[in-house]
Order: structure tokens, then sequence, then C-alpha cells
């Protein structure tokens, strides 16, 4: 199957710092990865979508300048989160897919990174 | 805009029974419901999806109905299990230039042995 690792799954920071989050496709190529975030009893919410190369597609509402995303090769996909305060405390999971848009190609899911902003 | 609604928020079956959770759709373009289980601080796994060329799809005891003129699809397992327990989410692939799913609300089954 399609294998998608995340690093680190859990991480506790001090309020001001920053966090980087990677996300890679160990055994395919992926073409587009997507950044999730989701709060506890709460339904996955997508903050950007990245395709190699280009720069990446924020849902509204979500702070490109604070949430930086990076899609530098078909393997791997980071997201920074910018000076973390404690309401950036949450589950951010990425999603790699091979394919492109509408052909409804499978979403593989990271196992998600726990980040604790103090 | 994009939204899929999903009912119940909550669901309490006995072991052995049916649960049935039903996800409402607002893009009529939508071509691809896929539905996930999640089990706590784990990863979303990928139980059953369906395409908008067909009606039904079943595996073993999941299946999935999709009525498009409705936008409604639904999940339906049969002779539930203790491990069946989990959260569910619906959701749609937006008909728009990404690939991006919209997930409905989450069903949390609790599967009473």
């Amino acid at each position: 199957g399609a294998v998608v690792s995340q690093h680190p799954s859990w991480v506790i920071c001090k309020s001001g710092t920053s966090v980087k989050i990677e996300c890679r496709s160990l055994d395919f190529q992926a073409t587009t990865m997507f950044w999730y975030r989701q709060f506890p009893k709460q339904s996955l919410m997508l903050m950007a979508t990245s395709n190699e190369g280009s720069k990446a597609t924020y849902e509204q509402g979500v702070e490109k300048d604070k949430f930086l995303i990076n899609h530098a090769s078909l393997t791997l996909s980071t997201l920074t989160v910018t000076s973390a305060h404690p309401e950036d405390s949450s589950f951010y999971i990425c999603s790699a897919s091979r394919g492109l848009a509408g052909a409804g190609n499978e979403q593989f899911f990271g196992p998600g990174t726990r980040l604790t902003v103090l | 805009g994009e939204n899929v609604e999903q009912h119940p928020s909550t669901l309490s079956v006995q072991e052995g029974d049916s649960a049935v959770i039903k996800c409402t759709y607002s893009d009529s373009a939508s071509n691809y419901f896929p539905w996930y289980k999640q089990e706590l601080g784990k990863r979303p796994q990928l139980i059953i999806d369906i395409r908008s060329n067909v009606g039904e799809k079943k595996d073993q005891r999941i299946a999935v109905t999709l009525n498009k003129t409705a936008k409604h699809f639904s999940l339906h397992i049969t002779e539930t299990q203790p491990e069946d327990s989990a959260v569910y989410f619906c959701a749609s692939l937006y008909g728009g230039a990404t690939n991006k799913l919209i997930f409905g609300t989450g069903t949390l089954l609790a599967v009473q042995p």
C-alpha cells in the first residue's frame, strides 16, 4: 500500500517559537499533499493544498504567513507553524495523493502530529 | 459553499446489530465519496468509497449507498462488533480544480458487547 509518515509524532513548545512538521510519502510520489488540523472531538479541517514545486493554496481563514507550507519534492512537504500560541495546539495531519484534480485519487493519511503550545 | 452534514453525531448499538450513518453534501459536482474510520489519536483509515457512477457498493459487512439526486450517501455496517467502535467520517470530493475532500462532522459509534 501507500505509506505516509509524519515527523515528529508529538511536540511541545513554548509560546512564540516556531515548529516544523514533516510529511513524507515513503513508497510513492505524491503529486499533491494536504494539511489538515483536527481539534479534539472535531472533524478534519483542510488548511491548505500543496502541489510539488508550486505555492500552496490556503483555505479561507488560514493565515499563510503563520502556517508556512513547502512542497519541495514529490515525497516531502513541510508545515511550519510560526510564532506558535496556545490556540495553535491541535492534531495536525497530512495526506498525500498520487494524482491531481477531479479523478478522486485516494488520499493516504499520515499518522498525525500532536502539537502542544505552552 | 462546500458543506457536508453528517448524522447522527453519536450512535450506540448492541453487538450484532446494524449501524447506519448518513451524510448530505452540497456540491452537485462532487463525484467521489469516501468513508473513514478514525480511532482515538490515530490517522483516518479509508474503509470504503463510492463514485458517482454507481448507487451502491459493498465490502463484506460494510456497504455504502449514494443518491445523487438527493445528494445523500450512507454507510451501513451489519453484524457490528466491538472493534467497530470508533469515529466515522464521511467526505465528499469537492468538484473544483483541486482534489479537495470536505469532511463531515463525524459520528462516534459505540458497539456495546
